[in-house]
């Protein structure tokens, strides 16, 4: 299994552009996460969804922020716009209920710059 | 508010000797625990987790604690090894319910010297 998948690896971008990143989860796992990583608060959950739905989105910081799963192998979270205070590195993690209770499974990361 | 804290940012640690890291939370409705650690420009591994109704876990090296009266746990790597190097976070959830949503700390970074 390839794992989860995300793109792109390093994005870098100029204050009040649009700004996606994707995640491909492990095939067969019908939760995925969103988490933003900073210094000062760790890692942040921000929205989670269970087949496809959004579940929990209080994470979510502002309304800049949307996150969308059309389907169950693919999900995208958007800023616009994108803002200095965004940089941090976002992560996309994808479990199972059946599998280790709450085991999650992360992906490398996007790491994300906004001058 | 952070529910789950890890209050020292770093840790070093000689080789072979025992490393220890911290972790406190607030809520008294966690009841299932546990760490993960990543390694830079990756994204973080289960490593190992307890329930609320033991108060011990070991699996090889790695042991985790449980103290619910203090709200407190802690993960003991013994011995510890270079390749141990990594941030550790701590993650806290409430079993049974609806989600597996997990609430992490801010990490600990941890550096065993050769």
């Amino acid at each position: 299994d390839a794992g989860v998948i995300q793109s792109p690896r390093h994005e870098v971008t100029e204050m009040g552009q649009e700004v996606t990143l994707r995640c491909k989860p492990i095939s067969g796992h019908d939760y995925l996460f969103w988490y933003r990583q900073t210094m000062m608060r760790g890692l942040e959950l921000l929205i989670y969804f269970n087949n496809n739905v959004p579940i929990d989105d209080s994470g979510m910081p502002e309304d800049r922020f949307s996150a969308k799963m059309p389907n169950a192998s693919f999900s995208t979270l958007k800023i616009q716009p994108s803002e200095p205070r965004d940089s941090a590195v976002y992560f996309c993690a994808s479990s199972s209920q059946g599998a280790l209770l709450y085991e999650q499974y992360f992906g490398p990361g996007t790491r994300l710059t906004v001058t | 508010d952070q529910q789950v804290k890890q209050n020292s940012p770093s840790l070093s640690v000689q080789e072979g000797r025992i490393s220890i890291l911290n972790c406190d939370y607030t809520n008294s409705m966690f009841d299932y625990f546990l760490w993960y650690k990543k390694y830079p420009a990756e994204g973080p591994t289960f490593l190992i987790s307890i329930s609320s109704i033991k108060d011990k876990n070991e699996d090889g090296r790695f042991t985790v604690f449980l103290n619910k009266s203090a709200k407190h746990l802690s993960l003991h790597i013994v011995p510890s090894q270079p390749g141990d190097s990594a941030v550790y976070f701590c993650a806290a959830s409430t079993y049974g319910g609806a989600t597996n949503k997990l609430i992490f700390g801010t990490g600990t970074l941890l550096a065993v010297q050769p």
